[in-house]
């Protein structure tokens, strides 16, 4: 049972554009959210997150939109850039005492064309 | 400040045999965690840390074994290697403050096949 889907194996774009990159979250208790980044034969890195009290968090380039009701968040890239080409994972957990153990997604690999 | 260093980068074990794979962080953290990455899927928890002594299991603990006798290391043991255990095995820490979200910084990796 997924709880974290990332349904789009792949993204590309653009150099300069947008790039939108979603996830959908089924467990309700989910209380942060947060994007990693990997670069291939390296281990992910930190990009963003959000708590789910807020709706948008933004940090440079990057802006995650969080839909509660809808379960659903994304990841916006403005503007792309080759670097950004990387796999992408959306990662949630829980509140407080449990709030170090994450649920990843399966990722999305972003290609950025120059 | 090296951060999380994991040893070695790559293996291959053929059936039954045994390996550990190593992990050191130097970020004084607490938390530690050990992660598998299967192709096209996301990270697994498979054990994590909470302080020296303190060990539990993740989402897939079985085949696996894990100790954490100081703050800066946690080793994962595999005992029979089988086919299954195929996989990138990620380690990671954070220190875990208990508010808010405590970012976990992952090692490079180790790829591990088994023959």
């Amino acid at each position: 049972d997924q709880q974290v889907k990332q349904n789009s194996p792949s993204l590309s774009v653009q150099e300069g554009r947008i790039s939108i990159l979603n996830c959908d979250y089924t467990n309700s208790m989910f209380d942060y959210f947060l994007w990693y980044k990997k670069y291939p034969a390296e281990g992910p890195t930190f990009l963003i997150s959000i708590s789910s009290i807020k709706d948008k968090n933004e940090d440079g380039r990057f802006t995650v939109f969080l839909n509660k009701s809808a379960k659903h968040l994304s990841l916006h890239i403005v503007p792309s850039q080759p670097g950004d080409s990387a796999v992408y994972f959306c990662a949630a957990t829980g509140s407080g005492g449990s709030n170090y153990k994450l649920t990843f997604g399966k990722g999305t690999l972003l290609t950025v064309n120059p | 400040n090296a951060g999380v260093t994991q040893t070695p980068k790559f293996r291959i074990l053929k059936i039954g045999q045994s390996m550990t794979l190593q992990c050191t962080q130097d970020m004084n953290h607490n938390y530690m965690y050990w992660y598998r990455q299967d192709p096209g899927m996301g990270l697994k928890l498979i054990y994590y840390s909470v302080g020296a002594g303190i060990t539990d299991k993740g989402e897939v603990p079985n085949g696996y074994n894990v100790s954490r006798s100081t703050t800066e290391d946690f080793p994962l043991r595999l005992e029979l290697a089988a086919p299954s255990q195929t996989s990138v095995y990620f380690c990671a820490s954070s220190r875990h403050t208990g508010q808010g979200y405590n970012e976990q910084f992952f090692g490079p990796g180790t790829r591990l096949t088994v023959l």
